[in-house]
């Protein structure tokens, strides 16, 4: 599974856009990007997914450039409540009896101020 | 909206004592995961689940570890004989087959052992 690395913490304040990058150099062909979000004490919950360009979704963007050798999320107008760890995951989706283990980092603690 | 539920939320028990840890998955998904995360620490896969068996396990999930799925509707983590170190929160997940094989994360049983 890929290696992905990104920011240990970022600050912003509420309204602000965010955008989280996170490298992943060995990507393989068949390897998707996830993020997941994670409040304290509550498990992950899946934000976005996607391959290649852009993906967006009622929470969030994602921005992948042509060598997929990174990717970004893009938080627009952030509250305190969007307050979390954000992961970036790498690995393939997988489709029938394969295992989709998920391979966390330490991920990246947003905190939003008022 | 379908969420997975997991009992109990908080378990406390001496060491050497076995727990049983409950989900209940999301009805109609196949696939089911535990996970763990120690304190401050990463989220960290214990094994996955599919067709009524193991499909693959991490090297945290020792002999002490079982799981099963005794009904159409629970899925059980069992540690036979709890260390100190097994103290954490752990977080049962399970996936369909949307487009996007994301799993949906259970709000965790957190285990602290004595």
């Amino acid at each position: 599974l890929a290696k992905t690395t990104q920011p240990i913490s970022m600050d912003s304040y509420e309204g602000q856009e965010v955008n989280i990058t996170c490298s992943h150099n060995n990507i393989a062909t068949n390897d998707y990007i996830t993020w997941y979000q994670q409040f304290p004490s509550q498990g992950p919950r899946f934000i976005i997914q996607g391959y290649k360009t852009k993906v967006t979704n009622e929470v969030a963007s994602l921005f992948i450039p042509a060598d997929r050798k990174s990717s970004t999320l893009s938080l627009p107008r952030v509250s305190l409540s969007d307050t979390a760890v954000y992961y970036c995951l790498v690995g393939p989706q997988g489709t029938g009896g394969a295992t989709n283990k998920l391979i966390f980092g330490t991920g990246t603690l947003l905190a939003v101020q008022p | 909206e379908p969420e997975v539920t997991q009992t109990p939320s908080h378990q406390v028990t001496q060491m050497g004592q076995e727990v049983i840890l409950r989900c209940v998955p999301i009805s109609n998904h196949l696939y089911f995961y535990w996970y763990r995360q120690i304190l401050g620490q990463k989220v960290e896969f214990l094994v996955s689940f599919y067709n009524n068996e193991i499909s693959e396990k991490s090297e945290i999930f020792d002999d002490q570890f079982s799981v099963e799925r005794p009904d159409g509707s629970n899925f059980t983590l069992k540690i036979r004989s709890t260390k100190l170190e097994d103290s954490a929160m752990y977080f049962c997940a399970s996936r369909g087959t949307s487009a996007y094989n994301e799993q949906f994360f259970g709000p965790g049983t957190r285990l602290t052992v004595l």
